[in-house]
């Protein structure tokens, strides 16, 4: 069974503060990943996309991704209220197949 | 339509009952998908069609579910016999080429069996 886990939290940040959500992978073959962003009550929408090894920056948000240690993240700087949500953290399964193992979210509260 | 639309919005069905979901994807999209949300959890893949061929519905439950997308395009799940565990929120998803880099969600269909 190819599993995404993430730690569950929740995790609560004051506003301005660093955001760091984390996420495994057990699929070595994996070679995409993704961030998705939850409001409670509404459906999934994609915020970050990862390849490559490394970091990713757009604007506020930066993912980090290590294939070597099967291991994805997600930083938030400068963390709003409106940041507030689930973070799910996705992987693109391999073997033909185009479907995304999803963890089962983390929820992060950015207290004003 | 500029999403992708799902309808109902909510849906109550008695345990036993049959209830069909739609799916209309983003006009052009090739890719299409469907997943299963619980409470409390991260969607978990159901289907995939590209065009009207369904390639994997290695995550469909049990033989009650059946999807279809005939001429490509919009796409229905049915759920035979409904029971209480298919009480979810049944998530759609459309992506313009086959390979996936993420893809773009309708708002979602909750169901409960009662």
């Amino acid at each position: 069974q190819k599993e995404v886990e993430q730690n569950s939290g929740p995790l609560s940040v004051p506003e301005g503060a660093i955001a760091s959500l984390n996420c495994t992978y057990s699929d070595r073959g994996s070679q995409s990943f993704f961030w998705y962003r939850q409001y409670s009550g509404k459906s999934p929408e994609l915020i970050m996309s990862i390849y490559s090894n490394g970091d990713k920056e757009d604007g506020r948000f930066t993912a980090q991704l290590n294939k070597a240690s099967q291991y994805v993240s997600l930083l938030i700087r400068d963390s709003q209220p409106s940041d507030s949500a689930t973070y799910l953290c996705a992987a693109l399964s391999q073997g033909g197949s185009e479907k995304l193992v999803f963890g089962k979210g983390t929820k992060l509260t950015v207290n004003p | 339509g500029a999403g992708v639309s799902q309808s109902p919005r909510y849906k109550v069905a008695k345990r036993g009952q049959d209830v069909a979901l739609r799916c209309d994807p983003i006009s052009g999209h090739v890719s299409l998908f469907w997943y299963q949300q619980a409470l409390g959890q991260g969607p978990e893949f159901l289907t995939y069609f590209q065009n009207e061929a369904q390639l994997d519905k290695s995550g469909l439950p049990s033989d009650r579910f059946f999807a279809e997308r005939p001429e490509g395009s919009v796409s229905t799940l049915k759920i035979q016999r409904t029971q209480q565990e298919d009480s979810a929120v049944y998530l759609c998803a459309s992506s313009l080429v086959a390979h996936s880099y993420g893809y773009t969600f309708g708002s979602g269909t909750r169901l409960t069996v009662v």
